[in-house]
C-alpha cells in the first residue's frame, strides 16, 4: 500500500515569492492533516480535513497561507507571500478511523 | 504553554543501555501516541495507549499510560544505534478527537 506523498521534498525561494506543496494521501484516508515542523521542534498543526472540509484552520496564518483539498483527495498548502520565518519542514498526513497519523517525507522550505 | 512537555530533550547513550523518555501533562487524554522520526523522514508511530495504567510492548519499547492519562513513559532496553531518531508523544483531547498536540520530542543517539 503506498503511504502517504507530498512534493516537493525541497524548496528554495526567495521571500516575497509564491510557494505551494501537494500532498495525497493514503487512500481510503478522509482526515488530512498539514503541520508545520521548525528544527528542534514537534509538528504543530495548521489546518484538519475531513473530506473536501477544513474542519480546524484555527491555525492558519490565513493573512498569507492557504489550503485547499479538492474532490476530499489531494490537497495543496500555499504560502504567498513567503517571509523568511516560513523556512520550515512542512509535513502532511491522513489517519484512519482511529486518529494514527501516517506522515509523508515533509517537503522542506528554505526562504532566502 | 507547552501542552505536553517531553524530557530529557537531548539524550546520548552507549549501545546496550536501558534508558526512558517522558510525556508529562495537566491535561487528561483520551489517547496518547507515540512516534519516532528520523532525519529528513516525516514521524512513523510505535503506539496508541489509551487506557490509564496501560502498558504496551513492541520488541525491546516497553510505553505506560498513566493512570491519571496525563503522563506516559517510553522505556527502551539495551538500545541499539537503530534506536536513534526523535521520540515524540501526541496526545488527543477528548473522546475521538482527531485533533492530536505533540510535545517538543527527545533527541536520541545511541552510539555504537
Amino acid at each position: 500500500e503506498a503511504g502517504v506523498v507530498q512534493s516537493p521534498r525541497y524548496k528554495i525561494i526567495e521571500k516575497k515569492q509564491p510557494v505551494a506543496f501537494w500532498c495525497n494521501p493514503i487512500s481510503g484516508h478522509n482526515t488530512l492533516y498539514w503541520y508545520l515542523q521548525n528544527l528542534g521542534q514537534g509538528p504543530e498543526l495548521l489546518i484538519r480535513y475531513e473530506n473536501e472540509e477544513a474542519v480546524d484552520d484555527s491555525q492558519l496564518p490565513k493573512d498569507r497561507f492557504s489550503a485547499e483539498r479538492l474532490k476530499g483527495v489531494d490537497s495543496t498548502l500555499k504560502i504567498q507571500p513567503a517571509e523568511l520565518g516560513d523556512s520550515a519542514v512542512y509535513l502532511c498526513a491522513s489517519s484512519t478511523e482511529l486518529g494514527e497519523l501516517f506522515f509523508g517525507e515533509g517537503s522542506r522550505l528554505t526562504v532566502l | 504553554t507547552q501542552l505536553l512537555e517531553q524530557s530529557p530533550q537531548f539524550l546520548s547513550i552507549q549501545e546496550g543501555e536501558n534508558l526512558t523518555v517522558y510525556c508529562n501533562s495537566s491535561s487528561v487524554f483520551s489517547s496518547l501516541q507515540w512516534y519516532r522520526q528520523e532525519p529528513g523522514e516525516g514521524p512513523v508511530l510505535l503506539v496508541t495507549v489509551v487506557t490509564g495504567g496501560e502498558v504496551k510492548k513492541l520488541k525491546r519499547l516497553t510505553f505506560q499510560f498513566g493512570d491519571a492519562r496525563k503522563d506516559s513513559s517510553l522505556h527502551i532496553t539495551a538500545a541499539q544505534p537503530g534506536d536513534t531518531g526523535l521520540y515524540l508523544c501526541a496526545g488527543a483531547l477528548g473522546a475521538g478527537s482527531y485533533q492530536l498536540t505533540f510535545g517538543k520530542g527527545t533527541k536520541l543517539s545511541v552510539i555504537p
